[in-house]
């Protein structure tokens, strides 16, 4: 079973403007990590935030994670085409590293 | 990511059959993992392996097999391949964040 699930499921934007997805999970967690994929690619690894930050930045990403809450949020800010892809988040509950996933924001931006 | 190779990349095979899907990596990380990914379910967790004795099933792992031959190279086996197995797999070592390799694209027919 998931453990995160984004939201929404789908994205639809221009270019320029801010995107944000959410993911909420269930139990607690170590960290969580945001990943992309490009149609039928591989993931990339975006970033990850520890269960005891409240924000990370990197470039035009912005996360925010609310433990009392169990959410998360990625906020790509003045997107571009290029950006258009799947995003999920992916939580670490233990230590073995095992990640689970959620099933996925599609966002596109549109020129 | 570049230092972790999948083999291979796409591959379409008959129910029934025997397939092997190949990893290696070169970043040295002990931890590495086995995924599927369906449409629309996101990513899921079929094996993991800590280092070479040690193997461990994912929340998936019913009809796939690992080997652990060396550090460096996991391997996923299919020993009857079933339609339901259609899907994308990713190879992805840990060392602390998961470096997801390129996949291969599994069609069961």
């Amino acid at each position: 079973s998931q453990q995160g699930e984004e939201d929404p499921q789908a994205l639809s934007i221009q270019e320029g403007e801010n995107a944000t997805m959410n993911c909420s999970y269930k139990t607690s967690i170590n960290n969580l990590q945001w990943y992309r994929q490009n149609s039928g690619r591989g993931l990339v690894h975006l970033i990850l935030i520890r269960s005891n930050e409240r924000e990370k930045h990197s470039g035009r990403l912005r996360v925010t994670l609310d433990t009392s809450k169990k959410s998360s949020s990625l906020l790509i800010t003045a997107s571009r085409a290029a950006d258009t892809a799947s995003y999920f988040c992916a939580t670490s509950g233990g230590s073995n590293y095992k990640l689970t996933f959620g099933k996925g924001t599609l966002l596109t931006v549109n020129p | 990511d570049a230092d972790v190779t999948q083999t291979p990349r796409n591959r379409i095979t008959k129910t029934g059959k025997r397939i092997m899907l190949e990893c290696s990596q070169t970043k040295g990380h002990d931890r590495m993992y086995w995924y599927r990914q369906d449409p629309g379910l996101g990513l899921r967790l079929i094996y993991y392996s800590f280092d070479v004795k040690d193997i461990n099933k994912g929340e998936i792992s019913d009809g796939y097999s690992v080997s652990r031959q060396a550090q460096a190279k996991f391997s996923l086996s299919l020993e009857s391949a079933i339609p339901n197995q259609t899907a994308l797999y990713f190879c992805a070592p840990t060392g602390g964040r998961q470096y997801f390799g390129p996949g291969t694209r599994l069609t069961v027919l």
